[in-house]
């Protein structure tokens, strides 16, 4: 069975400072995808990395795929209250079906 | 102009009825999913339709029932509902290839009680 973590669970910074989050797994992906959710509405995609090693910047946003394809970092700098949030990573796994992960619920004070 | 739209987007009912939710999507795609959201918020999948065909079927109690009339619609019925069915319930739709971009409705919030 595929699974992905994501790490941690919660974060909870303020405003300006740096984050890093996590999604790891023990199996091979094709592609991972980062989605971003906000309450009362459903998933949107933030990127899709593909090539071991892929580096994709988004703005402030900096997404990494690792070099062997099973793990995922999101490096979020000078965090915005905006960027709150809960961050999915989603793994293309066999049968086309995307494996998700649990979500890291983050939080960015004022 | 929403890309994929299902409704209602709030649902309060009692125990042992019968519900449905619907969902549309206008983007063209021939995969329909429907997706499970508990209050932890873990997304999980409950099915996945690829032009009215059911090519995903999680271990889904039997009461609930997709139904896609055809590739640009995916409707859930629910039978005899229980509390533990109360979850945040998504469509989403893509196309059918490794890492095709899902695109999700807003959600239905199902409150048993």
């Amino acid at each position: 069975t595929q699974l992905l973590e994501q790490s941690p669970q919660f974060l909870s910074i303020q405003e300006g400072e740096n984050l890093t989050v996590y999604c790891n797994s023990s199996s091979v992906f094709s592609s991972l995808q980062w989605y971003r959710q906000e309450p009362g509405e459903g998933p949107v995609l933030l990127v899709t990395v593909v090539t071991g090693g892929e580096v994709k910047k988004l703005k402030r946003l900096t997404f990494q795929f690792g070099d062997a394809r099973k793990d995922s970092s999101l490096h979020i700098t000078a965090a915005q209250t905006g960027d709150t949030g809960l961050y999915l990573c989603a793994g293309a796994g066999s049968n086309y079906q995307l494996i998700w992960g649990a979500g890291t619920k983050l939080i960015i004070k004022p | 102009d929403t890309a994929v739209s299902q409704t209602p987007k709030y649902l309060v009912t009692q125990m042992g009825n019968d519900k449905s939710i619907k969902c549309e999507q206008n983007l063209g795609h021939d995969t329909m999913y429907w997706y499970k959201q508990d209050s932890k918020k873990f997304l999980k999948i409950m099915f996945s339709y690829n032009n009215k065909e059911l090519i995903i079927n999680e271990t889904v109690p039997n009461r609930f029932s997709p139904k896609s009339p055809d590739k640009a619609h995916l409707n859930l019925h629910i039978n005899s509902l229980e509390l533990g069915d109360s979850a945040v319930y998504f469509c989403a739709s893509s196309h059918l290839f490794q890492g095709a971009e899902a695109f999700f409705g807003q959600g239905t919030r199902l409150t048993v009680v």
